[in-house]
């Protein structure tokens, strides 16, 4: 079946350093989203990509879709307290399943 | 406008035991989604309704699971002589479609057998 791969599994930075997270899937994907969730919360969703090579920027997050579609990155600029949480991204699998991936867990050192 | 709801928002229950967690979509959301996360874990996907209709159940852990959605709107999950390892949280979330639209995550039901 489909897998979904994140690394790393954690990642401990200073404020202010970079953070990058990867997804990667054994198949091509149509499409990849990306949440966050706050320790205690639930995810909340970040964005969408869809084209291959597709490169989106949200403030200091910038979303990346391999040209293969088969892989995508989350980095982080300047990292900040607020960043701390677990990004996921989520890719669609067959018709009615959604996988998530295994997460990277942020922590940010103040 | 209002978000997802999900109650109770905590259940603490005796092995055996059967509950039934419930899940209020965003109005006009023709898609929800049950999911499973164990403490510092993943989602686990579990079932998937388009409408009322759920066309793939394989996602439910064991016999034990089921849910339904009426109306297009509520959805119940049930959870029958419930054992030790279905403690988790459990997520819903709807969207107004099932692929290329975002999830609205509810702020789960954390259950807990004893």
């Amino acid at each position: 079946g489909q897998q979904v791969m994140q690394i790393p599994q954690y990642q401990h930075v200073q404020e202010g350093e970079d953070f990058t997270t990867y997804c990667n899937s054994s198949t091509t994907l149509s499409n990849i989203q990306w949440y966050k969730q706050r320790p205690g919360g639930h995810p909340v969703f970040l964005i969408q990509l869809v084209k291959s090579g597709e490169v989106k920027k949200q403030k200091r997050l910038t979303f990346q879709f391999g040209e293969a579609k088969k892989n995508s990155s989350l980095h982080i600029t300047a990292t900040q307290t607020t960043d701390v949480g677990t990004y996921f991204c989520a890719v669609a699998s067959g018709t009615y399943k959604y996988i998530f991936g295994t997460g990277t867990r942020l922590k940010v050192l103040a | 406008g209002a978000g997802v709801s999900q109650s109770p928002s905590n259940k603490v229950t005796e092995k055996g035991k059967d509950v039934e967690l419930r899940c209020d979509p965003i109005s006009g959301h023709t898609a929800l989604y049950w999911y499973r996360q164990s403490l510092g874990q993943g989602l686990e996907f579990l079932i998937y309704f388009q409408g009322n209709s759920a066309p793939d159940k394989s996602g439910l852990p064991s016999d034990r699971f089921s849910a339904e959605r009426t109306g297009g709107s509520v959805s119940t999950l049930t959870i029958q002589r419930t054992q030790q390892e279905d403690s988790a949280v459990y997520l819903c979330a709807s969207s107004l479609g099932m692929f290329g639209y975002e999830q609205y995550f509810g702020p789960g039901t954390r259950l807990t057998v004893t």
